[in-house]
């Protein structure tokens, strides 16, 4: 149980173009979900938390015009982002957690590598 | 704040030898203590947790004891394997349950 999908699992686009990464929990409902920027050979960087139904909240630097976070169902949540630049090339990870459980786990997903160029 | 210290990298051994990362914490609650894996190219795979003093969390011959006199969580193995081969992340989270906070992650590279 308990598992995490993500969509694509990588992306190339060219710059100036907008991408949209899917996450989604399979056999739970995810009250909460993370999405995380990793930098090769670094650690997981949160860059913002959504609850169903609500905004987003992001993290201090970063742009949330320039990465759009919807968390509309309890299993699905998306991160678009805007007019890419090389810049934003990167490793992204989503993590779900089903609050009603009382537990603070977190279970992730495989991770999207996006490569703009 | 959070913080979790991991020992630096990267760590090299020879099959069969015994594993171990440091890995230190502050909090300011009693956090739960997590040890993660991410294999080249992948997401993060719980390995162990432990959610109180003295607990020991287990998984795959990895072991973790959690010391609160010490405030640490090191990740121990017996005799490791080439397919050990990850980097090995320290994370805690409060009981309050906000977020996940990572230490920088050790490459292990395990040789035949």
């Amino acid at each position: 149980g308990a598992v995490v999908s993500q969509h694509p699992s990588w992306v190339i686009c060219k710059s100036g173009t907008s991408v949209k990464i899917e996450c989604r929990s399979l056999d739970f409902q995810a009250t909460t979900m993370f999405w995380y920027r990793q930098f090769p050979k670094q650690s997981l960087m949160l860059m913002a938390t959504s609850n169903e139904g609500s905004k987003a909240t992001y993290e201090q630097g970063v742009e949330k015009d320039k990465f759009l976070i919807n968390h509309a169902s309890l299993t699905l949540s998306t991160l678009t982002v805007t007019s890419a630049h090389p810049e934003d090339s990167s490793f992204y990870i989503c993590s779900a957690r089903q609050d009603s459980l009382g537990s603070y786990e977190q279970y992730f997903g495989p991770g999207t590598r996006l490569t703009v160029t | 704040g959070n913080s979790v210290t991991q020992m630096e990298g990267p760590v090299t051994l020879s099959e069969e030898a015994f594993l171990t990362i440091n890995c230190t914490y502050t909090a300011t609650g009693y956090p739960s203590l997590f040890w993660y894996v991410q294999y080249p190219g992948e997401g993060l795979q719980l390995l162990l947790k432990a959610t109180k003093a003295d607990d020991k969390g287990s998984n795959k011959g990895f072991e973790a004891t959690y010391r609160k006199e010490t405030t640490s969580f090191h990740l121990e193995k017996g005799s490791v394997q080439v397919s050990d081969s990850a980097v090995y992340f320290c994370a805690l989270i409060e009981t309050s349950g906000s977020r996940l906070t990572f230490g920088e992650g050790t490459q292990l590279t395990v040789n035949p």
